[in-house]
């Protein structure tokens, strides 16, 4: 069985400030692990995905995530938030690489950006 | 088409009746997904097909979930019955996918069914 706990529902931040939305996982076997961005009204967007190639995993749009086995932690990063960064982000995890088996998704985080 | 595109996007049932959603998945993706996403909550596992094949239907929340992709392309959803517990966001996905297993999922926009 594989879970993911995202720790926080809402994170706010001020524009141009570093973003943190956290995330632990939980598996049986070695994960994929992916972070999805949702805009209201809109289909979810992949960000970035780590498959046990490097640990430090660069996405779209300046995020980042960084994969710590020895945590279970698979954190979303981005050093200077912008408007257009207010989203819902999801933590996922899956057994295989993600193409051929459904996603265990987090209950997400609203990313809320100050002016 | 350039993405995954699902119809209709809005419906609105009375308590009892049938529905159908369906998707339009990105040509030649082997794989497809349908995910249940509650309001306020991350998008949950129904089923998966590879081609016509429905591989996993372990998420289906009752018997009253049916879903088919008779020619390995189009995917219906269909709900028996419906219940009003079942208004929430149909989501479904495509990718490359089949053996390889590795791959980008894309998703469509969503059908929002709220029954009454």
């Amino acid at each position: 069985a594989q879970s993911v706990t995202q720790l926080d529902s809402h994170v706010s931040v001020s524009e141009g400030t570093p973003v943190l939305l956290r995330c632990n996982y939980s598996s049986s076997y070695s994960p994929s692990l992916f972070w999805y961005v949702q805009h209201p009204n809109k289909g979810l967007q992949l960000l970035l995905k780590y498959t046990s190639a490097a640990t430090l995993v660069k996405g779209i749009n300046g995020f980042e995530a960084e994969f710590k086995k020895s945590e279970t932690s698979f954190h979303l990063t981005k050093p200077s938030a912008h408007m257009s960064d207010a989203a819902e982000y999801f933590c996922v995890v899956s057994v295989g690489g993600g193409g051929a088996d459904g996603l265990t998704f987090g209950k997400g985080t609203h990313l809320i950006i100050q002016p | 088409g350039a993405g995954v595109s699902q119809s209709p996007r809005y419906k609105v049932a009375k308590r009892g009746q049938d529905v159908a959603l369906r998707c339009d998945p990105i040509s030649g993706h082997v794989s497809l997904f349908w995910y249940q996403q509650a309001l306020g909550q991350g998008p949950e596992f129904l089923t998966y097909f590879q081609n016509e094949a429905q591989l996993d239907k372990s998420g289906l929340p009752s018997d009253r979930f049916f879903a088919e992709r008779p020619e390995g392309s189009v995917s219906t959803l269909k709900i028996q019955r419906t219940q009003q517990e079942d208004s929430a966001v149909y989501l479904c996905a495509s990718s490359l996918g089949g053996d390889l297993g590795f791959g980008e999922q894309f998703f469509g926009p969503g059908t929002r069914l709220t029954v009454l």
